[in-house]
């Protein structure tokens, strides 16, 4: 297994440009989230999906768009970049329930010009 | 809103000595999770123990083991015979038991290991 993969791995963006930070896992997990790690802060989640077509907003979703048509992907898509969402991004997954372990993937470092 | 405090943002011990590091919660739930995790310079995010809030009896994982006060809402790592791949930033998180899959992170601490 591959676990959770994260592509790509760094990426600068112009300030208004769009993107879309890919997410996969190969565990049959139903659970999938993104986060955000900012300098000096732990992670906070931006947006999770407990299954394929079911997505919810977490702890600071503005700014970003998700959607989960398929069990193994969970793509995060900014639609106009801003400086303020330069950040290191980080999707989870896990089986379902609340009392699995979720895994990290190695993260996608974001730099917004 | 559950929050979750890491007051040493750094620490270091020596190779082979011990290191306790802290985390205290808040919540209002009796039901939840708890859970340390490494994040060496690699950045990736390394489970390396967890705590369920309805076990009475510390969890231990090798040379990691957590101190639970459940009424003192502590829950403080400790890293016996220190190793240099110890060394990374430990985050403390939280997650409750009900049907939400967040986990709320503390901020931190860099753990540096001395040869």
């Amino acid at each position: 297994n591959a676990g959770v993969t994260q592509t790509p791995k760094f990426q600068v963006l112009k300030t208004g440009q769009s993107m879309t930070l890919q997410c996969a896992q190969d565990m049959n997990h139903e659970y999938m989230s993104w986060y955000r790690q900012d300098p000096g802060m732990g992670l906070r989640l931006i947006h999770y999906s407990v299954g394929a077509g079911i997505t919810d907003q977490g702890e600071v979703p503005n700014g970003y768009n998700v959607s989960r048509s398929t069990t193994e992907d969970f793509p995060l898509r900014l639609l106009s970049a801003a400086p303020s969402q330069t950040s290191v991004y980080f999707c989870a997954s896990s089986l379902a329930g609340v009392q699995e372990t979720q895994y990290f993937g190695p993260g996608t470092r974001l730099l917004v010009l | 809103a559950q929050t979750v405090t890491q007051s040493q943002p750094e620490m270091s011990v020596q190779e082979a000595e011990t290191v306790t590091l802290s985390c205290t919660y808040d919540t209002s739930e009796s039901d939840y999770y708890l859970f340390w995790y490494k994040q060496p310079p690699s950045r990736q995010m390394i489970l390396v123990i967890r705590q369920e809030a309805y076990k009475q009896q510390n969890a231990t994982e090798n040379r990691f083991s957590v101190n639970f006060q459940k009424a003192a809402k502590s829950f403080s790592l400790k890293i016996s015979d220190s190793q240099l791949g110890d060394a990374a930033m430990y985050f403390c998180a939280y997650q409750s038991g009900g049907s939400n899959y967040k986990l709320t992170f503390g901020k931190g601490t860099l753990l540096t290991v001395n040869p």
